[in-house]
């Protein structure tokens, strides 16, 4: 069966930099969520999207954004990187309308920034 | 506010014991969903078991059991006889029914010693 899929699965950016997280919800998945887990932490939630439309959001910092596109793909973008930005990234997707809390979880993007 | 806590941060075993990681909720809602998910050291998150709050029977799958009480606001989880590739973090985790956000506990580290 398809996965979540997320790109690139290792990034390293330096300070200051940019980064683009994308994933890859399984198909017909119309709801992304993406938490983040720094080293040693349990995973903390950012944002979510349902049918393009941001519908929950979390501890995301405004250097932060992201969207999901109209293939229920998803990006999220980082910009002014710090070094506390370096996390495992997970994206997650679940179908609307199935029981509450059936998220699939991607294998995660490790961003390192130095 | 959704609170999961795990108090063991960290689980030293030998192998063929039986080992049983806590998790003690908070929240408000009546309706809510409890995860248990596994995290190895290749870092993605596994999916063990997904409990709503209206289902109080406990549950069993091969060496992996789960005793979920309302009363007491606990969902644990035992390993029997353990083995050396359960080493890993386990998480709990609770999502409510108005959110689907996973909010997770600190996560207990398990190891399985030879």
């Amino acid at each position: 069966a398809a996965g979540v899929i997320q790109s690139p699965r290792h990034l390293i950016k330096e300070k200051r930099e940019t980064a683009t997280l994308k994933c890859y919800p399984i198909p017909r998945h119309d709801t992304v969520y993406w938490y983040q887990q720094g080293p040693g932490q349990d995973p903390q939630f950012l944002i979510s999207f349902y049918e393009k439309m941001q519908s929950d959001k979390g501890s995301i910092p405004d250097r932060f954004s992201a969207q999901q596109f109209s293939d229920y793909h998803s990006e999220l973008n980082m910009s002014s990187l710090e070094l506390g930005d370096s996390a495992l990234y997970f994206c997650a997707s679940s179908l609307s309308g199935t029981p509450l809390g059936e998220q699939y979880f991607g294998p995660g993007t490790r961003l390192t920034v130095t | 506010a959704q609170k999961v806590t795990q108090a063991q941060t960290e689980i030293s075993v030998v192998e063929k014991e039986d080992v049983t990681l806590d998790c003690v909720y908070e929240t408000r809602d009546t309706t809510y969903y409890l995860f248990w998910y596994k995290q190895p050291p290749s870092g993605e998150l596994v999916f063990l078991i997904r409990r709503n709050s209206f289902d109080e029977q406990n549950e069993i799958s091969g060496r992996y059991s789960w005793n979920f009480q309302k009363s007491t606001s606990s969902f644990n989880f035992t390993i029997t006889a353990s083995q050396v590739v359960d080493s890993a973090v386990y998480f709990c985790a609770l999502s409510e029914a108005w959110s689907e956000k996973l909010v997770f506990g600190k996560g207990t580290k398990l190891t399985v010693n030879p």
